[in-house]
């Protein structure tokens, strides 16, 4: 079956606009994380949400941060009035919980520079 | 707060040879440790996952290796081959169920042919 997708894959914008970035998770997985990667540090854990909750949001940046998930699929995380330090790679994962304990699965990823 | 380490940033080493990479975290208190594999462009691969009650995993050319008391994990890699080369990334799970996950920076490594 299909992986996680992200869309879009690239995007160029200037500083001060918004941008939204979107996650399609894996159908049936109730989980989603969302995570950053920005250039010479790991992977920063954003905000998680179950179903279309967010029990943990301890990760988002700043105010200018936010997410939602509707009819748990889809996820969109806007950011606002971007500046040049929210250049990063935006990475989304979903996952569920078997035998093994829980799985992420890792979409490609959004790649955003801000100008 | 838990910390993840990775060691070395970067490593180049020609084709055959075998390799470890080294990943250390500072609270041991973590529900298991996973390996991933980045190329560039693409998103994550799950390589290896190791419990927290296993000391080791292994998938064809790779062997993890986990030592929970000391906080340390190696991944081992036998015989490189060009195609190897990518971004390792080693992140730590503090719980069961659902539960994010921390990262290392990443070792990038390139097998020259």
């Amino acid at each position: 079956g299909a992986g996680v997708s992200q869309s879009p894959s690239n995007k160029v914008t200037e500083k001060g606009k918004d941008v939204e970035l979107r996650c399609d998770p894996i159908s049936g997985h109730t989980a989603l994380y969302w995570y950053r990667q920005s250039l010479g540090q790991g992977l920063e854990f954003l905000i998680y949400f179950q179903g279309n909750s967010a029990p943990d949001k301890s990760g988002l940046p700043s105010d200018r941060f936010s997410a939602e998930r509707t009819g748990g699929s889809v996820s969109t995380l806007t950011i606002q009035r971007t500046q040049q330090e929210d250049s990063a790679v935006y990475l989304c994962a979903s996952s569920r919980v078997g035998r093994a304990g829980e799985t992420q699965y890792f979409g490609p990823g959004t790649r955003l520079l801000v100008l | 707060k838990q910390e993840v380490t990775q060691i070395p940033a970067a490593l180049s080493v020609p084709e055959g040879e075998n390799l470890v990479l080294n990943c250390s975290f500072t609270d041991s208190a973590i529900y298991n440790l996973q390996w991933f594999r980045q190329d560039p462009g693409k998103g994550l691969t799950s390589l290896l996952l190791i419990q927290s009650s296993q000391r080791e995993q292994t998938s064809g050319r790779l062997n993890a290796s986990l030592d929970k008391s000391s906080g340390r994990s190696t991944l081992y890699i036998a015989a490189s081959q060009p195609g190897d080369s990518a971004t390792y990334l080693c992140a730590v799970r503090r719980g069961s169920g659902y539960s994010t996950l921390t990262f290392g920076k990443g070792t990038m490594l390139l097998v020259s042919p």
